[in-house]
């Protein structure tokens, strides 16, 4: 399948700080790509939608300004969390797919706040 | 409408048994319908797929259950191998659409015992 790449895939940062994570298609371009949060032994839950060129649609009660994402090319995304928290530590996993295809899923990154 | 629910929530099955998790949905507009497999601090990793138009399908050791009647769908791991030891997810999307995306069951730990 696909090659869907995160980095990094661990990041501690101090409450109040600002983190990227970026998310690149390495062997196709993304038309769409999603954004998804998981806590311990939960399922996926999906933040934001961004498609090349375009804002990303955010899912209701995900805080855009606290959650920034920006697709401004057809192989990389990149979700900044701002103001970082404690609350906010959590696996973030990005998926991407061209067109109607299948969507790939990139490794996931942990953020930890402190 | 949105829904999918998985059941069971955790399933310890012998090294070379069956294991079978069983996902319903309510929106009758759902066409697509896969199944991820997640290892601790991996992303999710399509397994296999099904779409409404057929009752089964078999990759390797992998089957899909598709009852569009009853609206349900499971997926059976034929001769279980401790590595098969990992969380699994079903999901269930409306593709072809610009707003398609993934909604997931809440995830089934499976543990094979040697």
């Amino acid at each position: 399948g696909a090659v869907v790449s995160q980095h990094p895939s661990r990041v501690i940062c101090k409450s109040g700080t600002s983190v990227k994570i970026e998310c690149r298609s390495l062997d196709f371009q993304a038309t769409t790509m999603f954004w998804y949060r998981q806590f311990p032994k939960q399922s996926l839950m999906l933040m934001a939608t961004s498609n090349e060129g375009s804002k990303a649609t955010y899912e209701q009660g995900v805080e855009k300004d606290k959650f920034l994402i920006n697709h401004a090319s057809l192989t990389l995304s990149t979700l900044t969390v701002t103001s970082a928290h404690p609350e906010d530590s959590s696996f973030y996993i990005c998926s991407a797919r061209w067109g109607w295809t299948e969507a790939f899923f990139g490794q996931g990154t942990r953020l930890t706040v402190v | 409408q949105q829904q999918v629910k998985q059941s069971p929530q955790s399933l310890i099955v012998q090294k070379g048994g069956i294991s079978i998790i069983n996902c319903a949905y309510e929106n009758t507009a759902f066409d697509y319908f896969p199944w991820y497999q997640q290892f601790p601090g991996k992303g999710p990793a399509l397994l296999i797929a099904i779409r409404p138009d057929v009752s089964e399908k078999k990759e390797g050791r992998f089957t899909i259950s598709f009852n569009k009647s009853a609206k349900q769908f499971s997926l059976h791991i034929m001769d279980s191998q401790p590595g098969d030891s990992a969380t699994y997810f079903c999901a269930a999307s409306i593709e072809g659409t610009s707003g398609s995306r993934l909604t997931f069951g809440e995830g089934t730990q499976l543990t094979v015992n040697p």
